[in-house]
């Protein structure tokens, strides 16, 4: 079965600077990939998605995220982080076939003046 | 507007009484899931049903109960039973077949309160 881990619970940075949440995962195959945001009390909102192709992909609110296959890895990253982005932050991981999508515990984004 | 709704957004409950969370798509997914958030837990699959009238347990089943009459709805029943109920529940649907990924779209949560 699949896992995902996100090894950082809690990530503190100054805005303006540079961000960077890891995300590992665990399948034999290619899987899909995808990070979600969440502001408190809130639903979901899915930021970017990987399937195939290019590995470096694009999302909204100025992320984006690099899928790496030999480091079982699909890190989050965003070059000036504004204080609007302080949230938590969910990768999951799906390997079709209607199969559920697994997700890792989440890190919490704050971002200080 | 398509979307997920679930409701109430709020609700407390007294301990030993069941509740139902409902949840309504208009997207015309096929499959709906519930979801458990918990503080630095993550996400815990409650329950899923691919198809009206089937479901399938998730990790943390026990203690609640689903139904699928429509395509549209999933409601969640907290029971008595579940022993530490309080918590944020999130409800997600997507499409199935052909080229699915498994992309979820959630509704806005409902939080649940035992007192």
């Amino acid at each position: 079965a699949q896992s995902v881990t996100q090894p950082d619970i809690h990530i503190t940075v100054s805005e303006g600077a540079s961000l960077e949440l890891r995300c590992n995962y665990s399948y034999g195959a290619t899987p899909y990939l995808f990070w979600y945001v969440q502001s408190p009390g809130q639903g979901l909102q899915l930021l970017l998605k990987y399937f195939s192709g290019d590995t470096l992909v694009q999302g909204i609110k100025g992320f984006e995220a690099e899928f790496k296959r030999s480091q079982s890895s699909f890190n989050l990253r965003k070059p000036s982080v504004h204080w609007s982005d302080a949230a938590e932050y969910f990768c999951a991981v799906g390997v079709g076939g209607n199969t559920p999508l697994v997700f890792g515990k989440g890190t919490r984004l704050s971002v200080i003046a | 507007d398509g979307g997920i709704t679930q409701s109430p957004k709020y609700l407390f409950r007294k301990e030993g009484q069941n509740v139902t969370l409902s949840c309504e798509q208009n997207l015309n997914h096929d499959a709906m899931y519930w979801y458990r958030q918990d503080p630095g837990q993550g996400l815990r699959l409650i329950y899923y049903s691919q198809i009206v009238n089937d479901f399938q347990k998730g990790d943390i089943a026990e203690g609640y109960s689903v139904s699928r009459e429509k395509k549209e709805s999933f409601p969640l029943t907290v029971t008595s039973a579940q022993k530490n109920p309080t918590a944020f529940y999130l409800c997600a649907s997507t499409t199935l077949g052909g080229r699915n990924t498994g992309e979820l779209f959630f509704g806005e949560g409902s939080r649940l309160t035992v007192l």
